[in-house]
């Protein structure tokens, strides 16, 4: 149980593409949402915290304007890095809080998001 | 501001050696402390420890949680090259309770 799926797992886009990334609660209903960020040797940084129905809480240092994230529903949330540039290239990785769960989060595969 | 903070960083071993990672965190309102395996995908989730001095154990993992010195080891017994890894410590608690991530330490082990 406690899936959570990530999509796309990999993308190569051109410089000024915005992008969009799907992260679904497969089996659960999911409150909350969670996105992070990976820099190659670095560990995971927390970007955003969305609950499904309100705006996001932004972490600080993270432009709301720059990754625009949805959570419309209890299985899906969406982050959209717009106009994205070389320097947003890194490992996104979303995560779901499930209740009654022996973790505070499930885990997405991630998506590696390279922009060229 | 929540702090975790791992050692080694890096840490080279040979098949059949025990290695221990160590974690230390700062963290308001802590709820407990996890532990992750990363590979070349998201972490997988190994242990969360929220009672000081309880081991957890799965297979040759183990855990462990000092909440009085906030600090935590992950001990790896008879490694083998599949343990190869970032493991990451994670501190769940602060004012959202959300999770605070250290650097990981990066274990290689060699045939």
């Amino acid at each position: 149980g406690a899936v959570v799926s990530q999509h796309p797992s990999w993308v190569i886009c051109k410089s000024g593409t915005s992008v969009k990334i799907e992260c679904r609660s497969l089996d659960f209903q999911a409150t909350t949402m969670f996105w992070y960020r990976q820099f190659p040797k670095q560990s995971l940084m927390l970007m955003a915290t969305s609950n499904e129905g309100s705006k996001a809480t932004y972490e600080q240092g993270v432009e709301k304007d720059k990754f625009l994230i949805n959570h419309a529903s209890l299985t899906l949330s969406t982050l959209t890095v717009t106009s994205a540039h070389p320097e947003d290239s890194s490992f996104y990785i979303c995560s779901a809080s499930r209740r009654g769960s022996n973790q505070p989060q499930h885990f997405g595969d991630g998506t590696r998001l390279s922009i060229l | 501001e929540d702090k975790v903070v791992q050692s080694p960083l890096s840490l080279v071993v040979h098949e059949g050696d025990t290695v221990t990672l160590n974690c230390s965190y700062e963290v308001t309102n802590f709820r407990s402390l996890l532990w992750y395996k990363q590979e070349k995908k998201a972490p997988t989730f190994l242990f969360m420890l929220t009672s000081s001095g309880i081991e957890k154990k799965s297979g040759r993992l183990s855990s462990i949680l000092d909440k009085k010195e906030l600090f935590s080891i992950l001990n790896i017994t008879a490694t083998q090259t599949g343990d190869s890894a970032i493991y990451l410590c994670a501190s769940w608690g602060g004012s959202n309770y959300k999770l605070t991530f250290g650097k990981g330490t990066l274990l290689t082990v060699n045939p």
